[in-house]
């Protein structure tokens, strides 16, 4: 699996859009990208993830560049509950039942939404 | 809640001590998964199950560990001769079989060995 490279930390104002940028410029064509985030003493939660296409639910938005190289997960309107480790990880989806799928988490990035 | 369960979700025990941890997964969820999270880092793998089938085990996992999931529903992590370095929290994921292969972690059971 590709390694990620985020920032250790970012601050956001809250009500204001809060981008986080993730580089894995070893992607390879079959691995998809995944974000999960973790509040404060709680499990991680899966937040989105694309191949190629920009992709949007009710939590973010992801944007992937055309070369797959980086993205940048938007959460457009920041809340303080939204404080939290954002984990960018890229990660082949297998359709086989070998598979593993285990998740390789970095160290990720994290937001401090500020009232 | 995701509806993952683990328990207990705070365990202190001296070191030389066994510790057993229990995870409930989604109960359709044939994919069970543990890591291992210690301060400052992210959540490290350590096993994998497919319904009874352990299918992988990672090098942090060392024989004091072990892992089983019986009936291929709630799964159970043991250390045994528990040492300082134990101290962690122990996560528990579960996924389908289907899509996305999107995990589901469970609130996680922090260990402290003294």
């Amino acid at each position: 699996d590709a390694k990620t490279t985020q920032p250790p930390s970012m601050d956001c104002a809250e009500g204001r859009a809060a981008n986080l940028p993730c580089n894995h410029s070893t992607i390879s064509g079959n691995e998809y990208v995944y974000w999960y985030r973790q509040i404060h003493s709680q499990g991680p939660q899966y937040i989105i993830h694309g191949l190629k296409n920009n992709e949007t639910n009710e939590m973010a938005s992801l944007i992937i560049t055309e070369d797959r190289k980086s993205s940048t997960l938007i959460l457009p309107h920041a809340t303080l509950r939204d404080t939290a480790v954002y984990y960018c990880i890229v990660r082949g989806t297998l359709n086989y039942g070998g598979a593993t799928n285990k998740l390789i988490f970095g160290t990720g990035t994290l937001l401090a939404v500020q009232p | 809640d995701t509806g993952v369960s683990q328990n207990p979700r705070h365990k202190i025990t001296k070191r030389g001590q066994n510790v057993t941890f229990r995870c409930d997964p989604i109960s359709e969820h044939n994919r069970l998964y543990w890591y291992r999270q210690t301060l400052g880092q992210g959540p490290e793998f350590l096993t994998y199950f497919q319904n009874e089938a352990q299918l992988e085990k990672s090098r942090l996992l060392s024989d004091r560990f072990s892992a089983e999931r019986p009936k291929g529903s709630f799964s159970t992590l043991e250390i045994q001769r528990t040492e300082q370095g134990d101290s962690a929290m122990y996560l528990c994921a579960s996924s389908s079989g289907q899509g996305v292969y999107e995990q589901f972690f469970g609130p996680g059971t922090r260990l402290t060995v003294l």
